[in-house]
């Protein structure tokens, strides 16, 4: 099972970077590693994923070390709407109905 | 387009009363999952359709059923609910349940057992 730990909460100014860390110490070669958000009780979000190299598309960046046991999720100029709940999610087998959803960081982008 | 689609979005029901949450996606996916989201915790997967005509468990299946009705609809049932099942209650959907796919929510359904 490729479970995921993250820090519980991390605070960001308005403009600068979110830069959200994720340890995957246990995560298998066939493993993906997918980020969500999920804004004040809304459905989660789909951010981005990897399975080995970086990711970057028009809402983050993903930055997968190299042994791939953590990842760095990367907001370039956070805005207080980006404020949620993010959660770095692990599967096991390969499928979207595994995805493990742990209790994720709470990011408050600061004006 | 609307996407995934939950209702109700709100409900209260008594200990041993029955319900049923309605669910459909407008994207012609071919798999559909219900979750559900305690205070504090992180989603917890309930059953899963991985096509039309195929349910499965998840992790927390215990007091509820499914039907996969068509390809659009999935619907959560409760048949006598309980204080436990207090949660809010989210329905995705993805194409076809494969690795690399993204995940739809609907917008929730909190749902208040007394």
């Amino acid at each position: 099972d490729a479970k995921t730990t993250q820090p519980p909460s991390m605070d960001c100014a308005e403009g600068r970077a979110a830069n959200l860390p994720c340890n995957h110490s246990t995560i298998s070669g066939n493993e993906y590693v997918y980020w969500y958000r999920q804004i004040h009780s809304q459905g989660p979000q789909y951010i981005i994923h990897g399975l080995k190299n970086n990711e970057t598309n028009e809402m983050a960046s993903l930055i997968i070390t190299e042994d791939r046991k953590s990842s760095t999720l990367i907001l370039p100029h956070a805005t207080l709407r980006d404020t949620a709940v993010y959660y770095c999610i692990g599967t096991f087998g390969g499928a979207t109905n595994k995805l493990i959803f742990g209790t994720g960081t709470l990011l408050a982008v600061q004006p | 387009n609307a996407g995934v689609t939950q209702t109700p979005k709100f409900q209260v029901l008594k200990t041993g009363q029955s319900m049923t949450l309605q669910c459909a996606q407008d994207m012609n996916h071919n798999s559909m999952y219900w979750y559900r989201q305690d205070p504090g915790m992180g989603l917890r997967l309930i059953y899963y359709s991985a096509s039309e005509g195929t349910t499965d468990k998840g992790e927390v299946p215990n007091g509820y059923n499914v039907s996969r009705l068509n390809k659009r609809e999935f619907s959560l049932r409760l048949e006598s609910a309980a204080p436990s099942q207090t949660s809010v209650y989210f329905c995705a959907s993805s194409e076809s349940g494969q690795a690399r796919e993204k995940l739809f929510f609907g917008s929730g359904t909190q749902l208040s057992v007394l």
